[in-house]
């Protein structure tokens, strides 16, 4: 049983074009995020929603749209594509309340922009 | 910015060694987790300490946190081929929901 997947798991595109990643988490949780990790291994919080809310919105271009139908799923939508993009992303959940705060990480989607 | 910084940036040692890898940052934190990555995958939570805390302890993992320096240290004893990954520090601050990670520190264990 997956925890927390990402689909896909590889994205190869070319520049101005949308594209959209899914995660799913099936842990219960009612947190869950978007990160972006880029070549040099930085990884930096892009997206937090809180039972569909959203919560935590880093300083991210607006070509970059998250949507969360459910609490199990936040998906990433990327607008116009460029080269900066490409780098790797996870999705991640916790729950929201309690005193867990640790993150459970999804595999990863390696977004390539040509 | 506000990322925390690590070092070494990477460490290579044999395997039975100890790797011992800092963590510094520069406000107040809630708390400071440690996440390894291994290659191509995503990050595995290790462990928690408390901003009241000052050392814990998880297996092979032994923790330290001093709030007065800004620094953390993660040891790893008697380290394993295994243990070959990425590890970073996350910590949080005002908002328990948000954290910030450092720059990771790469282990190599070799045989």
């Amino acid at each position: 049983d997956t925890a927390v997947s990402q689909t896909p798991k590889y994205l190869v595109t070319q520049m101005g074009n949308d594209k959209s990643i899914k995660c799913e988490q099936n842990l219960g949780h009612d947190t869950m995020y978007w990160y972006k990790q880029d070549s040099k291994k930085f990884l930096k919080i892009m997206f937090s929603y809180n039972n569909k809310e959203l919560i935590i919105n880093e300083t991210v271009p607006n070509r970059f749209s998250p949507k969360s139908p459910d609490k199990a799923h936040l998906n990433l939508h990327i607008n116009s594509l460029e080269l900066g993009d490409s780098a790797v992303y996870f999705c991640a959940s916790r729950p929201a309340s309690g005193d867990t705060y640790e993150q459970y990480f999804g595999p990863g989607t390696r977004l390539t922009v040509t | 910015s506000q990322q925390g910084e690590e070092d070494p940036q990477a460490l290579s040692i044999q395997e039975g060694e100890n790797a011992t890898m800092n963590c510094s940052y520069k406000t107040s934190i809630n708390n400071l987790q440690w996440y390894r990555q291994n290659s191509g995958r995503g990050l595995v939570h290790l462990i928690l300490i408390r901003s009241n805390e000052r050392e814990k302890h998880s297996g092979r993992l032994r923790v330290t946190l001093d709030t007065s320096k800004k620094s953390s240290s993660l040891l790893i004893t008697a380290s394993r081929a295994a243990d070959t990954a990425s590890y970073f520090c996350a910590y949080s601050t005002g908002t328990a929901s948000k954290l910030t990670f450092g720059t990771g520190t790469r282990l190599q264990v070799t045989l």
